[in-house]
């Protein structure tokens, strides 16, 4: 059982190149949550998912797109990366909203 | 607003007890979660806590006081392992169907020989 699984797991950009950070998971979970991880800050949600085709903002959307058009992946897109997102991104997903969220095991970009 | 702390640094020996505090101010509550989370690796759950009192897992037990806003995670018998970050979690009542969770910085712990 993979769990939740990110691709890439480490990424360099320059300064307004574009990408795509790929979540999936095989648990059939409905919820999906995109994080941002940085020193003294915590997790810090970016968007969220409640099931297939629908999508949120978080505390920190600026920047960042999301889409959830199969129920067992979220993308979390950068149009135009700035070093500000210069961070650890982490993807959980969790089958009620009292249940545990699982993450996977983040993507490391830095954004030079 | 919504707040969560926790302290930022904590140190304790081998075979020693620990416990690491949360205390939150939240629109509502719904619920307080603990996860572990290794250096340059992805969050796990320890526990889970809607109602108040103490939680036992193994080594690992907590608390929670609604009234006080207030959490801990107690480690018992602690590890060389057991050096991670612990970080808190509350599911308040703002995040109605979504299981939106607002997260303290976390608390790094260094078990010591």
């Amino acid at each position: 059982n993979a769990g939740v699984t990110q691709t890439p797991k480490f990424r360099v950009l320059k300064t307004g190149q574009s990408m795509t950070l790929l979540c999936a998971q095989d648990m059939n979970h409905e919820y999906m949550y995109w994080y941002r991880q940085d020193p003294g800050m915590g997790l810090r949600l970016i968007h969220y998912s409640v099931g297939e085709g629908t999508t949120a903002k978080g505390e920190v959307p600026d920047g960042y797109n999301v889409s959830r058009l199969k129920k067992q992946n979220f993308l979390l897109g950068l149009e135009s990366a700035a070093p500000s997102q210069t961070s650890v991104y982490f993807c959980a997903s969790r089958q009620g909203t009292n249940t545990e969220a699982f993450f996977g095991q983040g993507t490391r970009l830095t954004v030079v | 607003g919504q707040n969560i702390d926790q302290p930022t640094e904590m140190t304790a020996t081998e075979g020693a007890i620990v416990q690491i505090n949360c205390t939150y101010q939240t629109s509502g509550f719904n619920g307080l979660f603990w996860y572990q989370q290794h250096a340059g690796e992805a969050p796990t759950f320890l526990s889970y806590n809607v109602l108040d009192g103490l939680e036992e897992k193994g080594r690992f037990s907590s608390f929670l006081s609604r009234s006080k806003g207030y959490s801990y995670l107690l480690l018992k018998e602690l590890q060389m392992k057991d050096s991670a970050s612990y970080l808190c979690a509350v599911r308040d009542q703002g995040s109605g169907n979504t299981g939106k969770l607002i997260f303290g910085q976390g608390t790094t712990l260094q078990v010591k020989p």
